[in-house]
C-alpha cells in the first residue's frame, strides 16, 4: 500500500531563508508526486509534480522538489521564503493503478518570521 | 476559467440527519474526487467518479456515497450523521482519468452537532 511521511510537523523559518520540506513515500512502482499548499479555510494549490523525466521539478512560486528514487524522497525547496509561504504543504503520491486517487502525508505547517 | 465550486461553503446538521454536498468541476474536467479533511486523521481519500461511473472507493462506510451527472457535476451524500463526520470535504476535479494532479475546490465546512 502506498503511503507519505512527512516527518516535520512544524517548522518556522525567517524570511529570506531557505527552505526543505521532507517528504518520503513507500510504493514499489514508480510513483506520481505530488505538493500541495494549503491557506487557511481553503483548498489545495498544486504546486508541482513528478511523473517522469527530469527528477528536478520546478514549480510556482519558486518552489522546486527533487525526486530521489534510491531514497524515496520527494522534498520541497524554495530558495528564499516570503511571509505570504505560511500554510500548511502536504506531500502526495499516487500511481498509474489507481487511477486519480492520491495519499496524502500529514502535512507540515510552515511558520515564516520577519 | 471559473475553479471548481462547491456549495454550499458551511453547514450544521443534527447527529441521524443526511447531508448532500454539491461540486461543480472546471469546464471539461471528467474525474471528479472527494477528500474528507480532519485534523485527527488528516486527508482521506473517499472516492472518485468519471465519465459518470465510481472508479474508485476509500475505506469509508456505506452511509457515504456519491454520484456524478452527465455534465460531470458531482455530489456526495452523507446519511445518518454522526459527530465523527464533522469535516471540510473537498472536492477536486481532473481533466484526465489517471496521474494528472487535481484542481481542487475551497471544500465544504461539515459540522455535525
Amino acid at each position: 500500500a502506498q503511503s507519505v511521511t512527512q516527518p516535520d510537523i512544524h517548522i518556522t523559518v525567517s524570511e529570506g531563508a531557505s527552505l526543505e520540506l521532507r517528504c518520503n513515500y513507500s510504493y514499489g512502482a514508480t510513483p506520481y508526486l505530488f505538493w500541495y499548499v494549503q491557506s487557511p479555510g481553503q483548498g489545495l494549490q498544486l504546486l508541482l509534480k513528478y511523473f517522469s523525466g527530469d527528477t528536478l521539478v520546478q514549480g510556482i512560486k519558486g518552489f522546486e522538489a527533487e525526486f530521489k528514487r534510491s531514497q524515496s524522497s520527494f522534498n520541497l525547496r524554495k530558495p528564499s521564503v516570503h511571509w505570504s509561504d505560511a500554510a500548511e504543504y502536504f506531500c502526495a503520491v499516487g500511481a498509474e493503478e489507481y487511477g486519480n486517487k492520491l495519499v496524502f502525508g500529514a502535512g507540515t505547517i510552515l511558520r515564516v518570521k520577519s | 476559467k471559473a475553479g471548481v465550486t462547491q456549495t454550499p461553503r458551511y453547514l450544521i446538521k443534527t447527529r441521524g440527519q443526511q447531508v448532500t454536498l454539491s461540486c461543480s468541476p472546471i469546464s471539461g474536467h471528467r474525474s471528479v474526487s472527494w477528500y474528507q479533511q480532519t485534523p485527527g486523521q488528516g486527508l482521506q481519500f473517499l472516492f472518485e467518479y468519471f465519465s459518470e461511473t465510481q472508479r474508485n472507493k476509500g475505506n469509508f462506510p456505506g452511509r457515504f456515497s456519491g454520484r456524478q451527472f452527465s455534465n460531470s457535476r458531482s455530489e456526495m451524500n452523507v446519511s445518518t450523521l454522526e459527530l465523527g463526520d464533522s469535516a471540510l470535504y473537498l472536492c477536486a476535479s481532473s481533466p484526465y482519468r489517471q496521474g494528472n494532479g487535481y484542481t481542487f475546490g475551497s471544500g465544504t465546512r461539515l459540522t455535525v452537532v
